[in-house]
């Protein structure tokens, strides 16, 4: 399986602040990566896919980039909504769409 | 709006097994692959593996190969994911998501899990 390294496993910001998190694969895997927010006891959300595009619905204050192993994760102007975990996904493997280790952003 | 709608907690004995349900709606079943993924207490997202109900075609990660097993009754459009020789280890939230068969490989809908406890 196609291994997802993310980091940092955690990080405090201010709300307004720009935060950004990394994700490194251990394939090329072109752009095919998604970025999901999960909430305490809440089922994961689609935020991003394709590495850039941005789900339907989502804010645009969320982007994302990169191409074949290391991708990027941006939430600018941060919102109380948004102290949540972050997780990477590649989605390019036949066989498990692997996840990253998450990154959980919270309140300084 | 759509949904899917997976059944309710469970609490086994070690060494059982338990097998989850996620029903879909029939256009899900029709365009999209069911995908499983758990999420043990504390810890991060786990795949385990998806099924594509049109092709009645599955595939699992490598971790989970012979102890899960995926179905899908397309008559019922109900996803199945069953777990054998149960450890404590497996105490987890088990989620079904779904993954449009065509455009961007994505997930882009879940069920909102089932709890399943391993406990003597």
């Amino acid at each position: 399986d196609i291994q997802v390294t993310q980091s940092p496993s955690s990080l405090s910001a201010f709300v307004g602040d720009t935060v950004t998190i990394t994700c490194r694969a251990s394939h090329n895997i072109s752009h095919y990566v998604s970025w999901l927010q999960q909430t305490p006891g809440r089922a994961p959300r689609l935020l991003i896919y394709a590495a850039t595009d941005l789900h339907n619905g989502v804010p645009s204050r969320f982007s994302g980039t990169g191409s074949g192993t290391d991708f990027t994760f941006t939430i600018s102007d941060l919102q109380p909504e948004d102290f949540a975990t972050y997780y990477c996904q590649q989605t390019y493997s036949t066989l498990a769409w692997t996840f990253g280790q998450g990154t959980k952003v919270e309140m300084k | 709006q759509v949904q899917l709608v997976q059944s309710g907690a469970e609490v086994k004995k070690p060494g059982s097994s338990v097998k989850v349900s996620c029903k879909a709606s029939g256009d899900t079943f029709r365009s999209y692959a069911i995908a499983w993924v758990r999420q043990a207490p504390g810890q991060g997202l786990e795949w385990m593996g998806r099924i594509i109900p049109l092709l009645n075609i599955t595939n699992y990660a490598r971790k989970f190969q012979g102890r899960v097993t995926i179905t899908a009754d397309r008559s019922t459009c109900t996803g199945y994911m069953e777990v054998t020789s149960l450890t404590s280890d497996d105490t987890a939230v088990y989620y079904c998501a779904r993954a449009p068969l065509f455009g961007d490989p994505l997930v882009d809908v879940w069920g909102k899990g089932t709890t399943v406890i391993v406990s003597s």
